[in-house]
């Protein structure tokens, strides 16, 4: 069975404190591997896909980079309005459409 | 252009009842997704259309649940004599269709509460 275990659970920064967040999955046959934020009361807003080991991509502060077992998303110089639960999910390709989640990290940026 | 749209936001019904959700998609996509999210965790598969057809309906949790797509574009999502354990955020996305364009979009979801 697919998993996707993300750590950790939330993470309180100072703003302008650099930190990462991992994802890590065990699935068969990755396809793809996403990420999203969500703010409260919200739908999760899609950030970054990542198809194969060693791909990285960046966005404004956010960088998100991809091994066979992990992924990671980098802050840089968080702002207070990063502040969000961020959710990576994992796609296979024998089911090339189902996003199966981890449980989030909620990240808390202090001014 | 507008994203992916629910109605209603919120839901409050009691145990027994019957409720219906609905799901507008970004036009032009294909693909359509149902989600539930219990607080604290991800969004959980429930089904997914590919045009009017249910394409895979495995993630639905038992046969109270059911969803339709009749013209291919607008969902409903079906939920008979709701129990307490149905209560959560059903989430609705949608994307230009599977494989390579299927970077999914999700709307700001239904919170369903069962007295």
């Amino acid at each position: 069975e697919d998993q996707v275990t993300q750590s950790p659970e939330a993470l309180r920064l100072q703003e302008g404190e650099s930190s990462s967040l991992n994802c890590s999955y065990t699935v068969s046959g990755l396809r793809g591997l996403f990420w999203y934020r969500q703010d409260p009361g919200k739908g999760p807003e899609f950030l970054f896909t990542l198809y194969s080991a060693g791909e990285e991509k960046e966005k404004e502060r956010l960088k998100a980079t991809l091994t066979k077992k992990e992924s990671f998303l980098h802050i840089t110089a968080p702002k207070p309005e990063d502040s969000a639960t961020y959710l990576c999910a994992v796609q296979v390709r024998s089911n090339d459409y189902k996003l199966s989640f981890g449980a989030g990290t909620t990240v808390t940026v202090r001014a | 252009g507008a994203g992916v749209s629910q109605t209603p936001s919120n839901k409050v019904t009691e145990k027994g009842k019957y409720v219906e959700l609905r799901c507008d998609p970004i036009s032009g996509h294909t693909a359509l997704y149902w989600y539930r999210q219990s607080l604290g965790q991800g969004p959980e598969f429930l089904i997914y259309f590919q045009g009017t057809g249910a394409a895979d309906d495995s993630g639905l949790p038992n046969d109270r649940f059911f969803a339709v797509r009749p013209e291919g574009s607008v969902s409903t999502l079906k939920i008979q004599r709701t129990e307490r354990g149905d209560s959560a955020v059903y989430l609705c996305a949608s994307s230009l269709g599977a494989g390579e364009y299927n970077e999914q979009f999700f709307g700001p979801g239904t919170r369903l509460t069962v007295l």
